[in-house]
């Protein structure tokens, strides 16, 4: 069964103190890997597509890594307005339009 | 302009009543879809238009009804909804994959939080 998994289910951390998510997946034919940033209310943002295991992607503080079975966000120097939930979806070969979702991290960044 | 827009922002309804979901786009994407998230939940997919054609119905109830007037709008209307059915409601668009370089990345609208009563 196709299925995306995300660990921490939360995770809080001090300004300036980096940690990195962490996004597993088992899908039959994986197409690509993406990223989402949403905040509390409002729709899931884009933040990246990965296609092949090595690949990296950065924006910013975030850098997102992807391997055959699992994707990291990495987050260095973390700052409040960084504070969201971070959503990983996979794409597979089998469907153009079908993505699962991970059930999500909720970062919560102190001041 | 990576924008998808929906309207209305906040809608509240009785069970009786019917009402209308809106959105649009303008990036020229062939794929919309609509979304139901509840609170600390991941976006759960619904409906999948292709080409203006329903392409996926994940089973949804008969009480919402989807519909795509032409490639830059999709609807979702509302009728005898429950109390259950509370929820945010998105929009998303997406590329084709087999014209755009393997690329077919999900772009969101900010939603319609919905409340039935």
């Amino acid at each position: 069964e196709d299925q995306v998994t995300q660990s921490p289910e939360a995770l809080r951390l001090q300004e300036g103190e980096s940690s990195s998510l962490n996004c597993s997946y088992t899908v039959s034919g994986l197409r690509g890997l993406f990223w989402y940033r949403q905040d509390p209310g409002k729709g899931p943002e884009f933040l990246f597509t990965l296609y092949s295991a090595g690949e990296e992607k950065e924006k910013e503080r975030l850098k997102a890594t992807l391997t055959k079975k699992e994707s990291f966000l990495h987050i260095t120097a973390p700052k409040p307005e960084d504070s969201a939930t971070y959503l990983c979806a996979a794409s597979m070969k089998t469907s153009y339009d079908k993505v699962i979702f991970g059930p999500g991290t909720s970062l919560s960044v102190i001041p | 302009d990576t924008e998808v827009t929906q309207t209305p922002k906040h809608l509240v309804m009785g069970m009786t009543n019917k009402k209308s979901l809106k959105c649009e786009q303008h990036m020229g994407h062939r794929a919309m879809y609509w979304y139901k998230q509840k609170a600390k939940k991941p976006p759960e997919l619904m409906f999948v238009y292709s080409y203006e054609k329903l392409s996926i119905n994940e089973s949804v109830p008969s009480r919402f009804s989807p519909e795509c007037p032409n490639s830059s709008l999709l609807n979702l209307h509302l009728h005898a909804l429950q109390p259950e059915d509370s929820a945010l409601y998105l929009c998303a668009s997406s590329q084709d994959p087999r014209v755009a370089g393997g690329f077919n990345e999900q772009f969101f609208g900010p939603g319609t939080r919905l409340t039935v009563l």
